[in-house]
């Protein structure tokens, strides 16, 4: 059984530019959480989808970002117009329904300069 | 909005020692998390508590949920270098969704 998988692990994009990140879930979860992690804090909630719908944003989640979940199995988190605020963590992570445990990714470390 | 607190924020100790890190809110929470974290990774999970009053041990990690479920603590004994990490506990509100909720984290350094 393979964990949570995401891509890429580092990214480096200049202020301005738009960045796509990717996260496989474990593959019989059907729940798949965004998270973003600064610096000396624990992560905070994103966006959440079941199957391949989009249950819920968290006002942290401005227009410029955008997560979709197509086929209710990978996701995709867009940043456009990248601002140094930006900078973080991006936490993936999947869980059952029927289940508390959620399972992180590894993470993207997203630097904007 | 459901707050998770998290103490001490910092715990450097020889190795041998015991420590205790707490995770306290005003809320109830439907299930608690602890997670531990290497630098450029992501969270570990430890454990999931969800029984008032439960302890759970993991070799020598002892969690417990408080009884009215809105605390819990980590309790080490005779920590290792191999310890060393953030320690996070994360709160499940209750709701259709089981987004998480963080405390800000316990940096532990464990020395040889």
């Amino acid at each position: 059984d393979t964990g949570v998988s995401q891509d890429p692990r580092h990214k480096i994009t200049k202020r301005g530019q738009n960045v796509t990140f990717r996260c496989d879930p474990i593959s019989e979860h059907n729940r798949l959480y965004w998270y973003r992690q600064t610096l000396g804090q624990g992560p905070e909630f994103l966006t959440y989808f079941q199957n391949e719908a989009q249950l819920e944003k968290s006002r942290l989640l401005s227009d410029r970002f955008s997560a979709e979940r197509p086929k209710g199995s990978f996701s995709t988190l867009e940043i456009q117009r990248t601002e140094q605020g930006d900078s973080a963590m991006y936490l993936c992570a999947s869980s059952h329904e029927d289940r508390y445990e959620q399972y992180f990714g590894p993470g993207t470390r997203l630097t904007v300069t | 909005t459901q707050l998770l607190e998290q103490s001490p924020q910092f715990l450097s100790i020889q190795e041998g020692e015991n420590l205790t890190v707490y995770c306290n809110s005003s809320s109830v929470f439907s299930s608690l998390q602890w997670y531990r974290q290497e630098p450029g990774e992501g969270p570990v999970l430890l454990v999931t508590v969800v029984t008032g009053g439960e302890v759970k041990k993991l070799k020598r990690l002892t969690f417990q949920f408080g009884d009215a479920r809105k605390d819990s603590s980590l309790h080490i004994t005779a920590a290792q270098p191999g310890d060393t990490g953030l320690y996070l506990c994360a709160g499940d509100g209750g709701t259709s969704y089981g987004k998480l909720t963080f405390g800000q984290g316990t940096i532990l350094t464990v020395h040889p």
